[in-house]
This record gives C-alpha cells, sequence and structure tokens, in this order.
C-alpha cells in the first residue's frame, strides 16, 4: 500500500491557461474523489467516481471543471481557461466500497497558484 | 442545503490541558467522520461514528455523537505537542451517500 499519489504537487500557472492534475488512488480502491481546499477551510467536495464512472458532481463546479477516471484506476482533473480564484490546493481522496467505515485516504495535494 | 459548522475556530492550549471541539449539522446526519490535518499535510481519517449517542475513544481522544444525530464532539485529554493540527468533522450530504461535508475545522495549538 503506497498511498494516494498526486502529481504535480505544485502548479503555478498564468490566468487563462489550462492545467490538469493527476491522482493515483490505492490500487485496490474503487472509490475516488476530488476535493478543494482553501486556506482555513475544510475540504470541499468537487466530484466523486465509483470505478470509472463519475457518479456525483458539485454543483459549485463549474465548466470549466472536468475529471475522468477512463479505467477506474488513476484520475484527472483538468481546469481551462483558470482564473485567480482558482487557486487552492486540489486534494484526491480514494476509499474501498466494501471496507471499514468508508474511511477516505487522502493524498498529499496539488497546490495551484494562478497568477 | 446541509451545512457542518465546527467551534472554535482556534485553540491555544498549554500541554496537559483538555480539548474539545464540538461540530453541528443543520440536518441530521447519516453518520460523522473526524479528520486530523497536521500543517502542511494532508486529512487523516480518525473515526467513524454512526449511531445515535455513540461515544467511541481513541487513547485520550474521546468523539461522541449526539442524540439526534445532528451534533458531534471531539475531547482530547491531556493534550501533548503531537496534538498540533487542525480537526474536520465532515458528515456525508443529505441527498449524497458519497460526498463529504466537512466543517471548517478547529486550528489547536500545543505549547510546551
Amino acid at each position: 500500500d503506497t498511498g494516494v499519489s498526486q502529481n504535480p504537487r505544485h502548479k503555478i500557472t498564468k490566468r487563462g491557461q489550462n492545467v490538469t492534475f493527476r491522482c493515483d488512488p490505492i490500487s485496490e480502491h474503487n472509490r475516488l474523489y476530488w476535493y478543494r481546499q482553501t486556506l482555513g477551510q475544510g475540504p470541499e467536495f468537487l466530484t466523486y467516481f465509483q470505478n470509472e464512472a463519475q457518479l456525483e458532481k458539485s454543483r459549485l463546479l463549474s465548466d470549466r471543471f472536468s475529471a475522468e477516471r477512463p479505467k477506474g484506476s488513476f484520475s484527472t482533473l483538468e481546469i481551462q481557461r483558470t482564473e485567480q480564484g482558482d487557486s487552492a490546493m486540489y486534494l484526491c481522496a480514494s476509499s474501498h466500497r466494501d471496507k471499514r467505515a468508508n474511511e477516505q485516504f487522502f493524498g498529499p495535494g496539488t497546490r495551484l497558484t494562478v497568477l | 442545503g446541509q451545512q457542518v459548522m465546527q467551534i472554535p475556530q482556534y485553540q491555544h492550549v498549554q500541554e496537559g490541558e483538555d480539548f474539545t471541539t464540538y461540530c453541528n449539522s443543520s440536518t441530521t446526519l447519516s453518520n460523522i467522520q473526524w479528520y486530523k490535518q497536521r500543517p502542511g499535510g494532508h486529512p487523516v481519517f480518525l473515526i467513524q461514528l454512526v449511531k445515535s449517542g455513540e461515544v467511541k475513544k481513541q487513547k485520550r481522544l474521546t468523539f461522541q455523537f449526539g442524540e439526534a444525530k445532528k451534533n458531534s464532539s471531539l475531547h482530547i485529554t491531556a493534550t501533548q505537542t503531537t496534538d498540533v493540527g487542525t480537526y474536520f468533522c465532515a458528515g456525508h450530504r443529505s441527498n449524497s451517500g458519497y460526498a463529504l461535508n466537512f466543517g471548517k475545522g478547529t486550528s489547536l495549538l500545543v505549547t510546551p
């Protein structure tokens, strides 16, 4: 069990550019979540996958955000036409449907700075 | 929509003092989870409470789930410097079995 990994760990981009983040969940976990966290706040839910199916998406997520999990393993989160308000830590978490407590294992996050 | 509120926002204690953080939801929760996030780190799962009135203990940490399943608390006895971090409660959204609604957290600072 190597834990949840996320790449890159840091991303600095100019306003208007597109960015893509990758999340590799724990290998046997079929549930994958994306959250966004800003300073002084708790993680804010963005979207959820069970295997390759995107089952839930936050209404707060604008159409500039898209996420995929094509083979039910790793996932990508793309932000198009970034805005300064998109600056945040983007956290990925995974869990196993059949294991205890719906415990979510978080990755280290990708810190996005939009200039 | 469902909101999860936590108080206090910050707490500064001397090592050895007790600490409590409180979590309140605007709606009934199916369960509640607690996470700890160290400075510069990511949230780490502590526990899940499911039953009304449930109390669980982990060494110096005591977790409670209210009878109405709308509130919860985390109490730490005799804090240590290793307890420093932000403690979040999180409940499953009312119309979803998947997404967690996190509170804003309580940041605990422990000075020796």
